[in-house]
Formats: C-alpha cells, sequence, structure tokens
C-alpha cells in the first residue's frame, strides 16, 4: 500500500523557516515524480512545488520562487519542502502527493499524504 | 496562472445523477488531455477520483465518470449517494505551470 507520512508543519512567525518531510513507502519512490500541495483554510487546493524523480527537474509555482525549495532523497524514499520567508499568506495544510510517472510533465498526480499544518504567526 | 472555473456548488438527491463543469482555456483544458478530478471529504485528504480526462483508477466506483469538450471538463457522478456528499476539484496539465487546479465545487447530496 503506497504511504505518504508529513512531518515539520507548525507555528512560525512571519520572514521565518519551516522544512517539511514527507516519507514514502509502498512504491519505487525513486522512479516517481513528487509534488507538494497546500491548502489554505476554508480555500481550495494549490499547487506548489514539483520535483522529477531523479531530482534533475524541479518546479515552483510563482508565489514561491526564490523563497521555497523542494528536493529529495531517493536513498531515504522522503521528499522535503524547505520553506524561507514566510509569511501569512503561507498559512495552510501542505500535502505531499506521489506523481503518476517520472516526471511532473504530463503525468498527474495520484495518491496524497494527510498533511502537515503550517501557520504563519506573529 | 488562473485557477480553473468550476461552480461554487451543486446538489442533487439520491439515485439522480449530477455534473460539475471546469472550465479553462486552450492553454490548459482544452490543450490536452491531462485532466484530472479529486474528491475530498472535510478533515480529510484528496483522493483521485478520475485521470487523462476519462480514465477511473483501480477501485473508483463506475458511477463516476469523466469527459472534455473544447475547454470545459466535466465530471458526472450517477446514482448519487450520500457518501458522495464533499468537494470536488479538477486539474489540469498547463504550458506553464505545469498544473493548475480549479477553485473546487461542493457536492450537497440532499
Amino acid at each position: 500500500e503506497v504511504q505518504l507520512v508529513e512531518s515539520g508543519g507548525g507555528l512560525v512567525q512571519p520572514g521565518g523557516s519551516l522544512r517539511l518531510s514527507c516519507a514514502a513507502s509502498g512504491f519505487i519512490f525513486s522512479s516517481y515524480a513528487m509534488h507538494w500541495v497546500r491548502q489554505a483554510p476554508g480555500k481550495g487546493l494549490e499547487y506548489v512545488s514539483a520535483i522529477s524523480s531523479n531530482g534533475g527537474s524541479t518546479h515552483h509555482v510563482d508565489s514561491v520562487k526564490g523563497r521555497f525549495t523542494i528536493s529529495r532523497d531517493n536513498s531515504k524514499n522522503t521528499l522535503f519542502l524547505q520553506m524561507s520567508s514566510l509569511r501569512t499568506e503561507d498559512t495552510a495544510v501542505y500535502f505531499c502527493v506521489k506523481g503518476a510517472g517520472h516526471s511532473f510533465y504530463y503525468y498527474g498526480m495520484d495518491v496524497w499524504g494527510q498533511g502537515t499544518t503550517v501557520t504563519v504567526s506573529s | 496562472q488562473s485557477a480553473l472555473t468550476q461552480p461554487a456548488s451543486v446538489s442533487g438527491s439520491p439515485g439522480q445523477s449530477i455534473t460539475i463543469s471546469c472550465t479553462g482555456t486552450s492553454s490548459d483544458v482544452g490543450g490536452y488531455n491531462y485532466v484530472s478530478w479529486y474528491q475530498q471529504h472535510p478533515g480529510k485528504a484528496p483522493k483521485l477520483m478520475i485521470y487523462d480526462v476519462s480514465d477511473r483508477p483501480s477501485g473508483v466506483s463506475n458511477r463516476f465518470s469523466g469527459s472534455k469538450s473544447g475547454n470545459t471538463a466535466s465530471l458526472t457522478i450517477s446514482g448519487l449517494q450520500a457518501e458522495d456528499e464533499a468537494d470536488y476539484y479538477c486539474t489540469s496539465y498547463t504550458n506553464s505551470s505545469p498544473w493548475v487546479f480549479g477553485g473546487g465545487t461542493k457536492l450537497t447530496v440532499l
């Protein structure tokens, strides 16, 4: 069974940093692209970042470019999201999502983790 | 990249059919056959219901079906059941993002 377990969320002040992790199991992690999607309280889903299966290609939505960095450690089956210069509008549940193929181009997203909550507030 | 347009809410009675639309542009929905639909119950993670416009993952009821015409994709749920009450989101591949979500539709089973 595919499992994705996020961790690392919490309360942080504006301008602060956090590192989210996503532990994957039940599939060959190194063969699939991975994504981060967030959901602000009471709002819809927002695509955040993606990384190819070998980590060689990444994408970040414009609102987080220069502040967030997606990465992965295929030897440890773990996905990361390093977040810095956090803003109040970054407050959301962050979901780790398995891609349906090796690339995040054309291949969609299939299995979602339960999410980790990030709250940016003073 | 602007979000895809979905109706804020739809409703139907048990046993009926409903359709949720997802409207984009030729740069996303209309340009690619890479539209997916997700179901999200309150406080839960989204679940993939339809991918590549009309394909169903293993285990998803055949009451769920997807289609596309021009820049609009649609999710149809037939034989509505109480358990179908949830939020539904579409997503499409785009030539810029590379993925964009719809704003979500709340389905109420009356």
